[in-house]
């Protein structure tokens, strides 16, 4: 169970589109379309914001897509605000009914 | 509006143990898959544990697996985390979530801090 690999930060002006990298391996990422991302505010609990690799729940803005491709998954961000400033976690299904998290991404809106 | 409530944390001596609770409301609880996930202080997230919807399949990752035990009562709407042989390393905020299948997370509570100490 070794967590995916993340960038540590990214950044992006307002408007502007942003993507954030998830890799992982062909244990996880790599051969389930369970990839899931959650956007976490400071102080605040995890919000899911995609399932299923590119799929949004309901009241999630469509600025927010997802992506795999073989054993990296990604989440862009179009049109950046200044409330998507957050941190941004990945995190995977890798069989045998266990699931593993990203490092994390903070996101900063310059 | 679905609502989990986690509760049960507080300071632990190593060694020791503690049992967390999750108290869920505004859906049917007995339908989903249950799952507990912690942040370490100014760490990231990390899964836990997860179970189905009738307790019959459970999931644990390596850090906890043989300390930790997962369970549910569906007649309470309730989910649980017991929790032996406390390290430091188990310090952190633990979230229960409601899951979306069994690999997603789609609803979290605030969290129930367990600081593991001397």
């Amino acid at each position: 169970q070794s967590a995916l690999t993340q960038p540590p930060s990214a950044s992006g002006s307002p408007g502007q589109s942003v993507t954030i990298s998830c890799t992982g391996t062909s244990s996880d990422v790599g051969s389930y379309n369970y990839v899931s991302w959650y956007q976490q505010h400071p102080g605040k609990a995890p919000k899911l914001m995609i399932y299923e690799v590119n799929k949004r729940p309901s009241g999630v803005p469509d600025r927010f897509s997802g992506s795999k491709s073989g054993n990296t998954a990604s989440l862009t961000v179009s049109g950046l605000q200044a409330e998507d400033e957050a941190d941004y976690y990945c995190s995977s299904y890798a069989g045998s009914n266990t699931v593993v998290f990203g490092g994390g991404t903070k996101l900063t809106v310059l | 509006e679905v609502q989990l409530v986690e509760s049960g944390g507080g300071l632990i001596q190593p060694g020791r143990s503690l049992r967390l609770s999750c108290a869920a409301s505004g859906f049917t609880f007995d339908n989903y898959a249950m799952h507990w996930v912690r942040q370490a202080p100014g760490k990231g997230l990390e899964w836990v544990s997860s179970i189905n919807w009738n307790g019959g399949t459970t999931g644990y990752a390596d850090s906890v697996k043989g300390r930790f035990t997962i369970s549910r009562d569906n007649a309470k709407n309730s989910l649980y985390l017991q929790m032996n042989s406390l390290r430091g390393e188990d310090t952190a905020l633990y979230y229960c979530a409601k899951g979306r299948g069994f690999q997603t997370f789609d609803c979290w509570g605030q969290g129930t801090l367990v600081t593991v100490s001397s």
